[in-house]
């Protein structure tokens, strides 16, 4: 299974952006890079994910690089409820477990 | 569509005792994993299914532990003989059969407790 790379932890003020960052080394060619998140309590819940391009969606933006061996995820605009555990996983495409690291546990300070 | 539930969300059980949890899919999803979870850890995969068929099971599956989805539906996961090493969350999810890669809904986790 590719790794994933990530800070233990991060902290960031409510209303600012958060760039998350993960490094993927290993990526495929085929390795799609997910994004799930995990609140206090709660089962992980899914982000956004991408292959080459960048991508937005209601929640987040991915900003993938170049060389498609690290990526971002990128809060637009923090609110208290996103202090969660952060998750970066590769899977390839169709029916994949998903292979959790210990992610980034991102704290906001109001 | 109420999401992926989990039943019981609690269990307290004592060494030896056999346990089994129920998870009920978002109705549709053809693919239903399971995945446990200790504290500080990121949930490790189990096993999985695609409609009533366990297509992968992982190594920490071990002979104690069973996983059913007779009918495509809801599943079940049962633990015998439980050990104080199974105390952990287990986590069930579920995704629809796409061509695409799998977005993976989760549900809320029944935690175990052994004592």
């Amino acid at each position: 299974d590719a790794k994933t790379t990530q800070p233990n932890s991060m902290e960031s003020n409510e209303e600012e952006p958060v760039h998350l960052p993960c490094n993927h080394s290993t990526i495929s060619g085929t390795d799609y890079i997910h994004w799930y998140r995990q609140l206090p309590s709660q089962g992980p819940e899914y982000v956004i994910h991408g292959l080459t391009s960048n991508v937005n969606n209601r929640m987040a933006s991915l900003a993938i690089a170049e060389d498609r061996k690290s990526s971002t995820l990128i809060l637009h605009r923090a609110t208290l409820r996103d202090a969660a555990v952060y998750y970066c996983i590769l899977s390839g495409q169709g029916a994949q477990k998903l292979v959790f690291g210990q992610g980034t546990r991102l704290t906001i300070n109001p | 569509d109420t999401g992926v539930s989990q039943d019981p969300r609690h269990k307290i059980t004592k060494r030896g005792q056999n346990v089994t949890f129920r998870c009920d899919p978002i109705s549709e999803h053809n693919r239903l994993y399971w995945y446990r979870q200790t504290l500080g850890q990121g949930p490790e995969f189990l096993t999985y299914f695609q409609n009533e068929a366990q297509l992968e099971k992982s190594r920490l599956l071990s002979d104690r532990f069973s996983a059913e989805r007779p009918k495509g539906s809801f599943s079940t996961l049962e633990i015998q003989r439980t050990e104080q090493g199974d105390s952990a969350m287990y986590l069930c999810a579920s995704s629809p059969l796409a061509g695409g890669p799998d977005e993976q809904y989760f549900g809320p986790g029944t935690r175990l407790t052994v004592t």
